[in-house]
């Protein structure tokens, strides 16, 4: 099955500066990578996707790239604000089922 | 409209007690989820149902785990005799059919927090 591993764990920055998380994934049939943000004591929601047949995306302050032959996609969140402060899950399907990271705790710091 | 449900919220059960866990999806949508959050850990996948097809159990972590849904809608988690290392929050998710395919957003539910004295 499908093993996503995600880096970092936690993550901090300055506001304004950008972050980075990274991702990779074991199944080569994996054909859809999602990032979900999840607040503290909220549910998780989709910030962006990214299809297979892409190699990159992009809305306003969030780009995610990927990398095929790699295995592996990033999230990048640029002029970053407090609010963006979250635990952010990267995610990756292939058949039927959905596999997220263990998750990375940005901070951001006013 | 309204998103996913679930239900109790917060569930409180003594060690060796079975419990079940409801999620009501969004209507229409064919797919469901369920997953497994511990403290400050990530989301561990558990079950997916698809329409009427068998349902993917490769997640559950023993056999004390088992997951129904009735009529391709509500879906019942249930955990029998209950384990301290049990306790977590447990979500589901659903997607919509449609052409979009493989590529559907999970809309998650608020979760069930789940305690074993």
């Amino acid at each position: 099955g499908e093993n996503v591993e995600q880096h970092p764990s936690t993550l901090s920055v300055q506001e304004g500066d950008s972050a980075v998380i990274k991702c990779t994934y074991s199944d080569s049939a994996s054909n859809y990578f999602p990032w979900y943000k999840q607040e503290l004591g909220k549910r998780p929601q989709l910030i962006i996707d990214i299809r297979s047949n892409v190699g990159e995306k992009k809305d306003q302050r969030i780009a995610v790239t990927l990398n095929k032959t790699a295995k592996h996609f990033s999230l990048h969140i640029t002029e970053t604000q407090p609010e963006d402060s979250a635990v952010y899950f990267c995610a990756a399907k292939s058949s039927n089922d959905m596999r997220f990271g263990a998750g990375t705790r940005l901070t951001v710091k006013p | 409209g309204a998103g996913v449900s679930q239900s109790p919220s917060n569930k409180v059960t003594e060690k060796g007690k079975d419990v079940e866990l409801r999620c009501d999806p969004i209507s229409g949508h064919t797919a469901l989820y369920w997953y497994r959050q511990s403290l400050g850990q990530g989301l561990e996948f558990l079950i997916y149902f698809q329409g009427n097809s068998a349902p993917d159990k490769s997640g559950l972590p023993s056999d004390r785990f088992s997951a129904e849904r009735t009529g391709g809608s509500v879906s019942t988690l249930t955990i029998q005799r209950t384990q301290q290392e049990d306790s977590a929050v447990y979500l589901c998710a659903s997607s919509p059919p449609g052409l979009a395919g493989p590529y559907n957003e999970q809309f998650f539910g608020p979760g069930t927090r789940l305690t074993v004295l």
